[in-house]
């Protein structure tokens, strides 16, 4: 199974301020998902990036808000821009199980307080 | 709308007996069906999983059915124990359609009483 690593784990932000999230795995995977989990809500698929082209945003994020990069195959950040309280979540990174894309490994993910 | 539910937010069980959790989907498209398991200040780990060509999937103390028609499913754990405490994620995928994401339900937390 993968190794997952995100930094930081958590973090205390001001609204207006940007926050950039790690994630590195510990072997080489074409595709990293990143997801949100808001407070009492499920997980949410944000954008698919896959290395050495753009991410593919799900319907209702932007490349603007939420950008993303995927320099190699074994990394990926994603920024949460012009933070607001409702971007309080806890961020995960994901990468496609080896068996079955679906059955994915998850890093142990960001939690993100905005004020 | 909410294409897969968990209608229950909690749930406590004694240590021994039967977890059974719970998850309901709207997506006649979805063929794919997964369990996983989160810890708390933990990523989410997959437990199980089932295809919508069978009707039970059995791993360990881990069984999970599939009723199509009704389209439910259920996670049965038997026999029930405290490191079994922890929320668990239904979710689904088409994988026979274009749109092969993995929808999550909002979760259960499961509590196993010593």
């Amino acid at each position: 199974s993968a190794v997952i690593s995100q930094k930081p784990s958590r973090d205390i932000c001001q609204r207006g301020t940007s926050l950039t999230i790690q994630c590195q795995v510990d072997s080489q995977v074409t595709m990293m998902f990143w997801y949100r989990q808001q407070p009492g809500q499920s997980l949410t698929l944000i954008a698919t990036a896959n290395q050495g082209s753009e991410a593919t945003y799900e319907s209702g994020f932007v490349i603007d808000k939420f950008p993303i990069s995927r320099p190699n195959l074994t990394f990926s950040t994603l920024t949460v821009s012009n933070m607001s309280p409702e971007d309080s979540s806890i961020y995960l990174c994901s990468d496609p199980g080896l068996v079955d894309l679906n059955e994915q490994f998850f890093g142990p993910g960001t939690r993100l307080t905005v004020l | 709308d909410q294409q897969v539910k968990q209608n229950s937010p909690s749930l406590s069980v004694q240590e021994g007996r039967i977890s059974i959790l719970n998850c309901d989907y709207t997506n006649s498209m979805f063929d794919y069906f997964l369990w996983y398991k989160k810890y708390p200040a933990e990523g989410p780990t997959f437990l199980i999983s089932i295809s919508s060509i069978k009707d039970k999937n059995e791993d360990g103390r881990f069984t999970v059915f599939l009723n199509k028609s009704a389209k439910h499913l259920s996670l049965h754990i038997v026999p029930s124990q405290p490191g079994d405490s922890a929320v668990y994620f239904c979710a689904a995928s088409a994988r026979e359609t274009s749109y092969d994401k993995v929808i999550f339900g909002p979760g259960t937390s499961l509590s196993v009483i010593p």
